[in-house]
């Protein structure tokens, strides 16, 4: 069984709405991500919380917002996508790094997102 | 820059059979991290391995094993005696340590194991 959990699994949403993804990780990890996948390509980093903070952005459009209520909960708010933002949005946690090295990430089951 | 080369698009086998996925990597930082996912159809990413730069001892675990070498950057990941299970898509990623623990993955590698 993950300890990273996501919801919704599935996600249909019109380019004029707002709605959000939700993670949990229950590892205690102080570290948590958000990756874009695309189908048949590899997962893409887009933000990294590090105890709490937004440690990264990678130039990820604005209508994509990240936020992080604790150590446990991750969310990403949508708002205004565009059909080409379907994809599958996978969460992740980690141990926190820094100058104790670099940790695998676990990763949650995803969600499928589809903007019509 | 960094980079991961997956250079095998997809694999086929039959059951029992055992595979080779390759993974050659490219970073300018002396302490490195190198993995593998799995990620099987329900799309959810298994962690497999983590490896750092300076331990370049071979692992084994149960039917998979890893082989490093610095020396031709590679990092291949061996599966014996194939099972139906086994069918997903392998990534092989790196992180640098002077990056903020982000996973740069290669383009992966579909193997199926055909019954």
């Amino acid at each position: 069984d993950t300890e990273v959990t996501q919801t919704p699994k599935h996600l249909v949403m019109g380019m004029t709405n707002k709605k959000s993804l939700k993670c949990e990780q229950h590892m205690g990890h102080r570290a948590m991500y958000w990756y874009k996948q695309k189908a048949k390509k590899p997962p893409e980093l887009m933000f990294v919380y590090s105890y709490e903070k937004l440690s990264i952005n990678e130039s990820v459009p604005s209508r994509f917002s990240p936020e992080c209520p604790n150590s446990s909960l991750l969310n990403l708010h949508l708002h205004a996508l565009q059909p080409e933002d379907s994809a599958l949005y996978l969460c992740a946690s980690s141990p926190p790094f820094g100058a104790g090295g670099v940790y695998e990430q676990y990763f949650g089951p995803g969600t499928r997102l589809t903007v019509t | 820059a960094q980079k991961v080369t997956q250079a095998q698009t997809e694999i086929s086998v039959v059951e029992k059979e055992d595979v080779t996925l390759d993974c050659v990597y490219e970073t300018r930082d002396t302490t490195y991290y190198l993995f593998w996912y799995k990620q099987p159809p329900s799309g959810e990413l298994v962690f497999l391995i983590r490896r750092n730069s300076f331990d370049e001892q071979n692992e084994i675990s149960g039917r998979y094993s890893w082989n490093f070498q610095k020396s031709t950057s590679s990092f291949n990941f061996t599966i014996t005696a194939s099972q139906v299970v086994d069918s997903a898509v392998y990534f092989c990623a790196l992180s640098e340590s002077s990056g903020a623990n982000n996973l740069f993955f290669g383009t992966g590698t579909r193997l199926t194991v055909i019954p």
